[in-house]
């Protein structure tokens, strides 16, 4: 079945530091990629989108390639703030499925 | 719009009770699901529905049951709760119904079972 991996955390950064954190995926077809956010306390929400390959998903800074000849979608963020401190969630969904696959999440933590 | 909406926000069971999670969403969205979200093991799928009158077993669905009378809700039901069940629990929705859409999830509902 369809997987997604993402690298372990806590990621500890200081403030306007880069932020890369990586995602890769298996799945049939070619599904589209989610990066979700989930700060202290609330729910998942999105946080960028791409459909198909090539697409680059982009909200509040960060950005994320979508990567078909190395199945991945890695987050980046060219200078994070303390206020960036939440999980965050790579997910894959296929057309021909119902049920979205979420990564583990990974931990940031922004130090001033 | 209220988009996702959860109730009650915290809950204190004890060992052998019974409660109801109410999730509920104005978006008119067809697919809405439960996930439970336990530290070091990211979010698992208990149920699902792909529309009113059609529910579905997710990756853990032992002790859970789920009905869905109407497009807007899709309570969670605890039949007899255990220590396992503490969690913090998520109800989520998505327009159309295929992994393709973004979901859109409610603020949580963080029970405690002792």
């Amino acid at each position: 079945g369809d997987s997604v991996t993402q690298m372990e955390g806590p990621v500890t950064l200081s403030e306007e530091a880069f932020l890369t954190i990586n995602c890769t995926y298996t799945a049939t077809g070619y599904p589209s990629l989610f990066w979700y956010v989930q700060y202290p306390g609330e729910g998942l929400q999105l946080l960028l989108k791409a459909t198909k390959a090539d697409d680059k998903g982009s909200n509040k800074g960060f950005e994320a390639t979508y990567r078909k000849e190395t199945t991945s979608f890695h987050l980046e963020k060219g200078s994070v703030q303390v206020s960036d401190s939440a999980v965050y969630f790579c997910a894959s969904g296929s057309g021909g499925s119902y049920i979205p696959t979420f990564g583990r999440g990974t931990s940031l933590i922004v130090h001033p | 719009n209220a988009g996702v909406t959860q109730t009650p926000k915290f809950q204190v069971l004890k060992t052998g009770q019974s409660m109801t999670l109410q999730c509920a969403q104005d978006m008119n969205h067809e697919y809405m699901s439960w996930y439970r979200q336990d530290p070091g093991m990211g979010l698992r799928l208990i149920h699902y529905s792909v529309g009113a009158g059609i529910t579905d077993q997710g990756e853990v669905p032992n002790g859970y049951n789920v009905s869905r009378s109407t497009t807007e809700d899709f309570p969670l039901r605890l039949l007899s709760a255990a220590p396992s069940q503490t969690s913090v629990y998520f109800c989520a929705s998505s327009y159309s119904g295929t992994a393709e859409e973004t979901q859109y999830f409610g603020p949580g509902t963080r029970l405690l079972v002792l």
